[in-house]
C-alpha cells in the first residue's frame, strides 16, 4: 500500500469513448503526476500539478485532459482515444518543498499501481 | 531524445549473488539520479538516490555507484532475494518548463532472480 490508489485497474474502451481515469493520494502531498508506461519505451510524464496548478505539460494530445480538484485528487478524462494510447498509466505524487508554480523534485514519487487501459 | 539509458533489458541472477544493474547517461549537466523497482503489477517504487558531489551511496542491501567521468550509473544488490526479481529503472532530475524540475526515465532492467 503505497498511499496512492488508482482507478479503475483496469478499462477497456472503444475510441468513440468518453472515461475518466481517477487517482486520490492519502500522504498529504502537494504535487501529483500522470505518468503513461509502454512496453518497451522508457515512463513518460504527462502532466504534473503542484498545489493545484499545473506546471507541466509535456506536449500531450488533446484527446488527454487532467483536472486536479485539489491536492489529493487527480482525474485523467480520455475521449476519442486511438489504439496506440493503450498504456498503463500510473499517478504519483510527492511533497515539494516549494509552493507555487515551480516544482523542485525531491525526486521520490509514490506511485499508484496504474490504471491497464486498452483502446480498442 | 531521452538521456538516460540502460546497458542490458535483462539480468539473471542466483539467488544469494549479487547484481549490478547499469545505466548510462548523456547530460553531463545531470546532478541527481534515482532507482526504482517495479515489480509485476504494481508502481515504481524509489530504491535509493544520489547526488553528483557523490561517487558512492549504500542502502539496506543496495549500493548506488556515480561515475561521473563516464556519465554511468548503477545499482548493486547484496546477496539478491527472490523478492528482489523486478525491474529496475534510473532516472535523472532535469529542468523542465518553466523552471520546474521532472523526473527522466530509462527503458528499466528486468532482474530476474532464480532460485
Amino acid at each position: 500500500e503505497t498511499g496512492v490508489t488508482q482507478t479503475p485497474r483496469h478499462l477497456v474502451m472503444g475510441m468513440t469513448n468518453k472515461k475518466s481515469l481517477k487517482c486520490e493520494q492519502h500522504l498529504g502531498h502537494n504535487a501529483m503526476y500522470w505518468y503513461k508506461q509502454s512496453a518497451k519505451k522508457p515512463l513518460e510524464l504527462m502532466f504534473v500539478y503542484n498545489f493545484k496548478e499545473q506546471t507541466e505539460n509535456n506536449s500531450v494530445p488533446s484527446r488527454f485532459s487532467p483536472e486536479c480538484p485539489n491536492s489529493s485528487h487527480l482525474f485523467l478524462h480520455l475521449h476519442t482515444l486511438q489504439p496506440e494510447d493503450s498504456a498503463l498509466y500510473l499517478c504519483a505524487s510527492s511533497q515539494e518543498p516549494h509552493a507555487g508554480l515551480v516544482l523542485k523534485s525531491t525526486g521520490e514519487l509514490f506511485f499508484g499501481e496504474g490504471s491497464r487501459l486498452t483502446v480498442l | 531524445g531521452e538521456s538516460v539509458g540502460l546497458h542490458l533489458p535483462t539480468l539473471s541472477v542466483q539467488e544469494g549473488d549479487n547484481s549490478i544493474i547499469n545505466c548510462a547517461y548523456s547530460n553531463s549537466a545531470s546532478d541527481y539520479f534515482i532507482w526504482y523497482k517495479q515489480e509485476s503489477g504494481k508502481g515504481p517504487q524509489f530504491i535509493i538516490d544520489i547526488r553528483s558531489n557523490m561517487d558512492k551511496r549504500q542502502g539496506q542491501r543496495v549500493t548506488v555507484l556515480l561515475n561521473k567521468t563516464v556519465k554511468h550509473l548503477s545499482l548493486q544488490i547484496a546477496a539478491t532475494q527472490p523478492g528482489d526479481s523486478a525491474v529496475y529503472f534510473c532516472a535523472e532530475n532535469k529542468e523542465g518548463q518553466g523552471g520546474s524540475e521532472k523526473l527522466v526515465f530509462g527503458k528499466g532492467t528486468k532482474l530476474t532472480v532464480n532460485p
